[in-house]
């Protein structure tokens, strides 16, 4: 049974700073791995999703990257502003299922 | 481009009680998925629609809760009676095709049941 697992569950820190958020899975054979961020009261927004034969994605001061064989991503943020404030979750899709698999998500505050 | 669009946002009610919530996906989403969030949890999936059918609802709790999708546009989500543990956001998602990978979701609807 896939599990997906974000580490730490909360995370502060001061404007400016580059920081990285951990998801492990524990079953490799996954079709993709995608990225989301939820701001309190809201729904989930897309940020970044990568493909099973992908290593990365980018977008602006985002970098995810995926690690199969050890079961890994992270998420890179570079120079975080306050309005990163919010949680992110990471969610795995796996092969041949059609149930995405979400982790209870980071929730992230940064200091002005 | 509209989004995908859900009501009631907020809800209170009492158990025993009956609950519905509608949702309207992305004009041309084929794939329609209803998830349910506790406090502090990623979402959990409840059932998915490849257009009018639902073609994965295992985690449906069958007993109190139904689901319908018209004419593979709008989904309705029904609890009856709802319970003290049902209380939770239930977020509506849909994507163009279910391999189509990534997923567009509603702000949810947030259910209080007292």
């Amino acid at each position: 049974k896939q599990e997906v697992t974000q580490i730490p569950a909360a995370l502060s820190v001061p404007e400016g700073e580059n920081l990285v958020l951990n998801c492990s899975f524990t079953d490799s054979a996954i079709y993709n791995l995608q990225w989301f961020r939820q701001d309190p009261g809201k729904g989930l927004t897309s940020l970044l999703l990568i493909q099973s034969s992908q290593r990365e994605q980018t977008s602006g001061r985002l970098n995810a990257s995926l690690d199969k064989s050890s079961g890994r991503s992270t998420l890179y943020i570079a120079a975080s502003q306050p309005g990163d404030s919010a949680t992110y979750l990471c969610a795995v899709r796996p092969t041949g299922g059609f149930k995405t698999i979400f982790g209870a998500g980071t929730r992230l505050f940064v200091k002005a | 481009e509209a989004g995908v669009v859900q009501s009631p946002r907020y809800k209170i009610i009492e158990k025993k009680q009956p609950v519905a919530f509608w949702c309207n996906p992305i004009s041309g989403h084929n794939t329609l998925y209803w998830y349910r969030q506790n406090l502090g949890q990623g979402p959990e999936l409840l059932i998915r629609y490849e257009n009018e059918e639902a073609v994965d609802d295992s985690q449906l709790p069958k007993d109190r809760f139904s689901a319908e999708r018209l004419k593979g546009v709008d989904s309705t989500l029904k609890i009856q009676p709802a319970e003290l543990g049902d209380s939770a956001v239930y977020l509506c998602a849909s994507s163009l095709s279910d391999r189509k990978e990534t997923q567009y979701f509603g702000p949810g609807t947030r259910l209080l049941v007292l």
